[in-house]
């Protein structure tokens, strides 16, 4: 089955600097990759996604690429101000007869004023 | 986000108890799951369903049970079987069956050991 691994578990970074976190994934059938966003106390919200035919997708200061060949999709975060203050966490979606994501185990990103 | 609630909000377990954690959503979503938040192991899949009275185990069943006798409804019962039941528990649904659409979670249920 699908396993999906991230890095790092934590990331710590001055506010305005960039933030990566990288995932890589096992099933080279995985069509798609989500990131959730978690604050603290809060639920999972989706933040952005990407599907196996993009290479990278943008949304504002956020961007997502994927590398099929590597097996491996990197959550990009720029100029990082401190409400980005959360755990993140990738999925990769295990394709079949019952489709389910396998989620990551999460970076605790801690943006510093 | 008001339209997946889960109760209680927190939940004492007793040795030997089954206890049952309520997860209901209006959003007229046919997949609805089930996870467990453990620190440091991010969201592991205990039960899903695609579809009124069908469900599937995910990857940690052992020791839980689900229905979903309603498409609004999936309860979840943590048996006594479940030797670590202490852990966040969060239901999340989504509009269809083919994984590619958000998962919309509910704001969770603490369940503590006494």
């Amino acid at each position: 089955g699908e396993n999906v691994e991230q890095h790092p578990s934590t990331l710590s970074v001055q506010e305005g600097d960039s933030a990566v976190i990288k995932c890589t994934y096992s099933d080279s059938a995985s069509n798609y990759f989500p990131w959730y966003k978690q604050e603290l106390g809060k639920r999972p919200q989706l933040i952005i996604d990407i599907r196996s035919n993009v290479g990278e997708k943008k949304d504002q200061r956020i961007a997502v690429t994927l590398n099929k060949t590597a097996k491996h999709f990197s959550l990009h975060i720029t100029e990082t101000q401190p409400e980005d203050s959360a755990v993140y966490f990738c999925a990769a979606l295990s394709p079949g007869g019952y489709n389910k994501l396998i989620f990551g185990a999460g970076t605790r990103l801690a943006v510093h004023p | 986000d008001g339209g997946i609630t889960q109760s209680p909000k927190y939940l004492f377990r007793k040795e030997g108890q089954n206890v049952t954690l309520s997860c209901e959503q209006n959003l007229n979503h046919d997949a609805m799951y089930w996870y467990r938040q453990d620190p440091g192991q991010g969201l592991r899949l205990i039960y899903y369903s695609q579809i009124v009275n069908d469900f599937q185990k995910g990857d940690i069943a052992e020791g839980y049970s689900v229905s979903r006798e309603k498409k609004e409804s999936f309860p979840l019962t943590v048996t006594s079987a479940q030797k670590n039941p202490t852990a966040f528990y969060l239901c999340a649904s989504s509009i269809s069956t083919s994984g590619m659409e958000t998962q919309y979670f509910g704001p969770g249920t603490r369940l503590l050991v006494l």
